[in-house]
């Protein structure tokens, strides 16, 4: 079975300072994309970042960059400069497109920004 | 604007009641699924929908029921038989066209049983 898994519940950074959410996926698939979801108090969900499985350099969205090892199954989110708007529930979510074609999520990691 | 709007933001139900949430899109996606999101356990899938008249169960699709008559609107009902219905609920869209499309979501509704 295809699952997503982030190991940390909560986070808590500083403002202006950096922090990385972990997750990791269990696949026997070799093409596939990687997703990195927020969600902020008013529960809208916003995509941050996505990530193709083929491609080896890491995606970079301005402030929010990912670290995507295949073989580990691993694909952590990377927070720089944190702003308090940045306080959100964080979602990994994983898609290969198959016949199900839907996002696999995992449970999420809340993060909290300290002024 | 595009965008997918679900209605309403907040709904009560008494128990033995069925009730229907909206969802409606105008981005001419194909797919549109619905997810309950329960405190720490993420987004669960409960039915998922490619194409128009066609639909599939997800993972807890007990309790609930769905049709997709049209492109535009993919209407979730729950159903009596769904015995703790407390819980946020969002729908999504995306294109089947590739699957490096994200999901975009409505803005959910809240459900409470009273």
């Amino acid at each position: 079975a295809q699952t997503v898994t982030q190991s940390q519940p909560e986070m808590s950074v500083q403002e202006a300072e950096t922090v990385t959410l972990s997750c990791t996926y269990d696949t026997s698939e070799s093409d596939y994309y990687l997703f990195w979801y927020k969600q902020p108090p008013s529960r809208q969900m916003i995509l941050v970042i996505r990530q193709e499985a083929y491609k080896q350099q890491n995606a970079t969205e301005n402030r929010f960059s990912v670290n995507f090892q295949k073989a580990a199954k691993s694909f952590s989110l990377k927070i720089s400069d944190s702003q308090l708007g940045d306080a959100a529930m964080y979602f990994c979510a994983w898609n290969y497109g198959g016949s199900q074609g839907n996002l696999i999520f995992g449970k999420g990691t809340k993060l909290s920004v300290k002024p | 604007d595009g965008g997918i709007t679900q209605s309403p933001k907040y709904l009560f139900r008494k128990e033995g009641q069925n009730v229907t949430l909206s969802c409606e899109q105008n981005l001419n996606h194909d797919a549109m699924y619905w997810y309950r999101q329960d405190p720490g356990q993420g987004l669960r899938l409960i039915y998922y929908s490619q194409i128009v008249n066609d639909f599939q169960k997800g993972d807890i699709a007990e309790g609930y029921s769905v049709s997709r008559e049209k492109k535009e609107s993919f209407p979730l009902t729950v159903t009596s038989a769904q015995k703790n219905p407390t819980a946020f609920y969002l729908c999504a869209s995306s294109s089947q066209r590739t699957y490096a499309t994200e999901a975009f979501f409505g803005q959910g509704t809240r459900l409470t049983v009273v």
